[in-house]
């Protein structure tokens, strides 16, 4: 049961426009989404978060939006740039007493062209 | 990222033998986390620990055991390696919180291959 969805395996998108990507859940408990890039052989690194009471975060270049209703959050970055190409990761979890657990999506490779 | 590190970072074993992935972090953080990624599934997440001799299990956690008898080490282990355990190993921590503003800081990975 994959309670978050990335149904979007890979986007392309020039440098200088807008990157969007998008990611779907089905768990209308969860308290915050994330997102995570990975470069190749390196380990995920966090990039900008959002708690369910809000629906939009922004951080310079990136901004994540939720809508609550369609069960649905998606990153927009603005401009692209050749060093965003990396596969994407967004990721939500339900705060709990013991360790919260994150729950991942399949990711989105995003390969930003010249 | 140099507070948490993860040995080896590579390896390769045979079907059938017992192996041991190691996450050591220099944070003190409490909660630790292994996931495996596989292409098409993502992150998914194996055992995870919230404190020294307090761990819990996650999603895929049939045919690993993990112990964690220091705050700073949690160790992964694959009683009897299978090919289906062939993956990329991440570990993770986490600072307490009630919050999840800034998410885990994951180590670089362990790549593992079962022949």
């Amino acid at each position: 049961d994959q309670q978050v969805k990335q149904n979007s395996p890979s986007l392309s998108v020039q440098e200088g426009r807008i990157s969007i990507l998008n990611c779907d859940y089905t768990n209308s408990m969860f308290d915050y989404f994330l997102w995570y890039k990975k470069y190749p052989a390196e380990g995920p690194t966090f990039l900008i978060s959002i708690s369910s009471i809000k629906d939009k975060n922004e951080d310079g270049r990136f901004t994540v939006f939720l809508n609550k209703s369609a069960k649905h959050l998606s990153l927009h970055i603005v401009p692209s740039q050749p060093g965003d190409s990396a596969v994407y990761f967004c990721a939500a979890v339900k705060l709990t007493g013991t360790a919260s657990k994150l729950t991942f999506g399949t990711g989105t490779r995003l390969q930003v062209t010249l | 990222d140099a507070g948490i590190t993860q040995s080896p970072r590579h390896k390769v074993t045979e079907t059938g033998t017992p192996v041991t992935l190691r996450c050591h972090q220099t944070e003190n953080h409490r909660y630790m986390y292994w996931y495996r990624q596989d292409p098409g599934h993502g992150l998914r997440l194996i055992h995870y620990s919230y404190g020294v001799k307090d761990t819990d299990k996650g999603e895929v956690s049939d045919g690993y055991s993990v112990s964690r008898s220091k705050t700073e080490d949690f160790l992964l282990t694959l009683e009897s390696a299978t090919s289906s355990q062939t993956s990329v190993y991440f570990c993770a921590i986490r600072a307490p919180g009630t919050t999840f503003n800034y998410g885990y800081t994951f180590g670089s990975g362990t790549r593992l291959t079962v022949v």
